[in-house]
């Protein structure tokens, strides 16, 4: 059975850096898009994406602080986010986007499966 | 990139229908048909209801379905039942390799 397992530190002080890994276990590593999103009580947002080639895109608003990584020789990928604030405290979810062909063409499509999510919460 | 609105909470009785919105711009929903929708459990993790608007994956049940108007997306729910109560957001392409969300609607059934 396809499923995503993640684990990371909870609890981080402000300025720290947060990192999450997720592990693929029972599918393909191939032909997909691996995401990390996050909730809070403001709803869902994505971070960001890479692919198995190391290809990334990211959330512009985010896109200073955030750097997701992969090992394919574990079937893994990672997110870190630096110089968290209060404001990063959130559900992080890692998730992966499917890849349909649409009028011919490969086209990143939706979040067909998703992590459990981790709590990270920021405190001093 | 701004979030999609969506109303924070719907609630129906059992056996009626509701809809959830879910707004955004002539940048994302208005300008692709990518546009997917997340059921989530709390303490579960989210499942994936619909895609390119009104594609419902195998194993979702005939009482949902979506669809979209412009810049706006909806899911109404049929026959609404107790299993239902759940949390639901929407999701739309929105150009440049990026994605957006919407903040979420709570169903209640009462």
């Amino acid at each position: 059975q396809e499923q995503l397992q993640q684990w990371g530190a909870g609890l981080l002080k402000p300025s720290e850096s947060l990192s999450l890994t997720c592990a693929v276990s029972g599918g393909s590593f191939s032909g997909y898009f691996w995401s990390w999103i996050r909730q809070s009580p403001e709803g869902l947002e994505w971070i960001g994406e890479i692919n198995r080639s190391g290809s990334t895109n990211y959330n512009p608003s985010l896109k200073s602080r955030v750097t997701i990584s992969i090992d394919t020789s574990k079937n893994q990928f990672s997110l870190k986010l630096s110089s968290v604030t209060a404001a990063d405290t959130a559900v992080y979810h890692c998730a992966r986007l499917r890849l349909t062909k649409i009028r011919g063409v490969i086209t990143p499509n939706y979040f067909d499966l998703w992590g459990q999510g981790t709590l990270v919460s920021v405190s001093s | 990139q701004s979030a999609l609105t969506q109303p924070a909470s719907v609630s129906g009785s059992p056996g009626q229908s509701i809809t959830i919105s879910c707004t955004g711009t002539s940048s994302d929903v208005g300008s692709y048909d990518l546009v997917s929708w997340y059921q989530h459990h709390p303490g579960k993790a989210p499942k994936v209801i619909f895609y390119e608007v009104s594609k419902r994956p195998s194993g979702v049940s005939i009482r949902f379905s979506g669809s979209k108007s412009g810049n706006t997306a909806s899911l109404t729910i049929s026959g609404l039942q107790a299993e239902d109560e759940a949390d639901y957001y929407c999701c739309s392409y929105a150009g440049g390799a990026t994605w957006v969300f919407g903040g979420g609607t709570k169903v209640t059934v009462l």
